[in-house]
């Protein structure tokens, strides 16, 4: 059964502080994405990788950095926490577009990140 | 401050009725469209897709259009259950930069009345 986890559920943080969030994929997917979900705003794609060591930007990059060290983690790090990065943040993972028959996305349960 | 979000359009529909759900998309070049459903506390399950050289596609109790005329996509759920309860995404791929870049639309809830 494929897979994604992500290290917390909840998170509070305080302005300043640098966050770590961690997305782990079991499906041996060469794809992984981070996410932003903000109420009726959707989804916004903050960055991805296609490969191990590759990182590309999204379309909402600032403040934000990734790590992608082994093929089944890929990390998503906020340098120096601000209130308005409060959100849900979602990892995702899927097989390549070029060789799969679907461009599904596999999603983790999200880690609430709460900055004050 | 913080930022305060949009209100997310909202879908009621009675139990054992059809639920329709819409979507419009943006980018003409566009091959590719994925439903998603995201459950409270969940993150976002694929339900079904679609390919821009198909019009119509089925599942089980769902069922997707796609108008590329008018660039929209719907979602029907056929014989809507409490289960259904969720907020349902639309997702269209199309190239960007050179990858292949797959955007989310703002979502719609919808909720079962018992």
């Amino acid at each position: 059964d494929v897979k994604v986890t992500q290290s917390s559920r909840y998170l509070v943080k305080r302005t300043g502080e640098k966050v770590f969030l961690e997305c782990v994929q079991d499906m041996d997917h060469e794809n992984m994405f981070w996410y932003r979900q903000d109420p009726g705003l959707g989804l916004r794609l903050i960055y991805f990788s296609y490969d191990v060591k590759m990182k590309e930007k999204g379309d909402i990059p600032e403040g934000y950095s990734v790590s992608r060290e082994k093929k089944e983690r890929f990390s998503l790090i906020l340098e120096s926490a601000s209130t308005n990065q409060t959100s849900m943040y979602l990892c995702a993972s899927s097989s390549p577009g070029s060789l799969a028959l679907s461009y599904e996305q596999y999603f983790g349960p999200g880690t609430r990140l709460t900055v004050t | 401050g913080e930022s305060v979000g949009l209100h997310l359009p909202t879908l009621s529909v009675q139990e054992g009725d059809n639920s329709i759900i819409n979507c419009a998309y943006s980018n003409s070049a566009s091959d590719y469209f994925i439903w998603y459903k995201q459950e409270s506390g969940k993150g976002p399950q694929f339900i079904i897709d679609i390919r821009s050289n198909m019009d119509k596609r089925q599942g089980q109790r769902v069922t997707v259009l796609l108008n590329k005329t008018v660039k929209h996509l719907s979602l029907q759920i056929a014989a809507t259950q409490p289960g259904d309860s969720a907020v349902y995404f639309c997702a269209e791929k199309g190239e960007s930069g050179g990858y292949q870049k797959v955007t989310f639309g703002t979502g719609t809830k919808l909720q079962v009345i018992p």
